[in-house]
């Protein structure tokens, strides 16, 4: 099926390091969703973005909602060792649409 | 209450066996969904479930039936399942799957192992 195309593919990162990743889609999406999955657990929702250009944070997690509506992008900022985890991009197009996932970051944080 | 509560946590079972996955939500969504996750992939749509009625199925073999009994609750039934359908299985819900914006919530999962 279709997916996304999200990068980096991992990460490996010292304590206090700011980390940037994207996802990027060759179809318009009218929600942006950000998730984090722990060993073992379900994803949990982070940030959920609505609006082209819209730009929304959640303590040190900042993301956007591309202009073009095809692509977003997830920030953590001063990383911490509790932000170890894969975190997944997924964009839906609503309307009865299911969504649509990034195959994941995976990232470690050294202390 | 914003949470999605799954049962069991972990199952074991053999390929002859029966066993149901549970699923509960008190936040008032009407759509539902079963995912299926391997280790380190995205989770793979299953089921969804839209105002109780069975609104997308991905071709799932028919091992696997869903069920939603009313609004809050879904199952999934399985029965004579092979060792390559061990995964973790995950439960959604969001609040209107024909929604032009469609945020899903999920639970904790199911660890399935069959031997």
């Amino acid at each position: 099926g279709q997916q996304l195309n999200q990068s980096p593919q991992s990460m490996f990162i010292q304590e206090g390091e700011d980390v940037s990743m994207n996802c990027t889609s060759s179809s318009i999406f009218n929600t942006w969703l950000w998730y984090k999955q722990e060993p073992g657990e379900g994803p949990v929702l982070l940030i959920a973005l609505y609006k082209a250009g819209e730009l929304t944070s959640n303590g040190r997690l900042t993301a956007q909602f591309g202009i073009t509506r095809k692509d977003s992008f997830l920030n953590i900022s001063a990383s911490i060792p509790s932000d170890v985890g894969i975190y997944f991009c997924a964009g839906n197009a609503g309307n009865n649409r299911k969504l649509i996932w990034g195959l994941g970051t995976s990232l470690a944080v050294n202390p | 209450d914003t949470e999605v509560t799954q049962t069991p946590k972990h199952l074991v079972m053999g390929m002859t066996n029966k066993k149901s996955l549970k699923c509960e939500q008190h936040m008032g969504h009407r759509a539902m969904y079963w995912y299926k996750q391997k280790a380190k992939k995205p989770p793979e749509l299953m089921f969804v479930y839209s105002y109780e009625k069975l609104s997308i199925n991905e071709s799932v073999p028919s091992r696997f039936s869903p069920e939603c009994p009313n609004s809050s609750l879904l199952n999934l039934h399985l029965h004579a399942l092979q060792p390559e359908d061990s995964a973790l299985y995950l439960c959604a819900s969001s609040q209107d799957f024909r929604a032009l914006h469609n945020e899903q919530f999920f639970g904790p999962g199911t660890r399935l192992t069959v031997l």
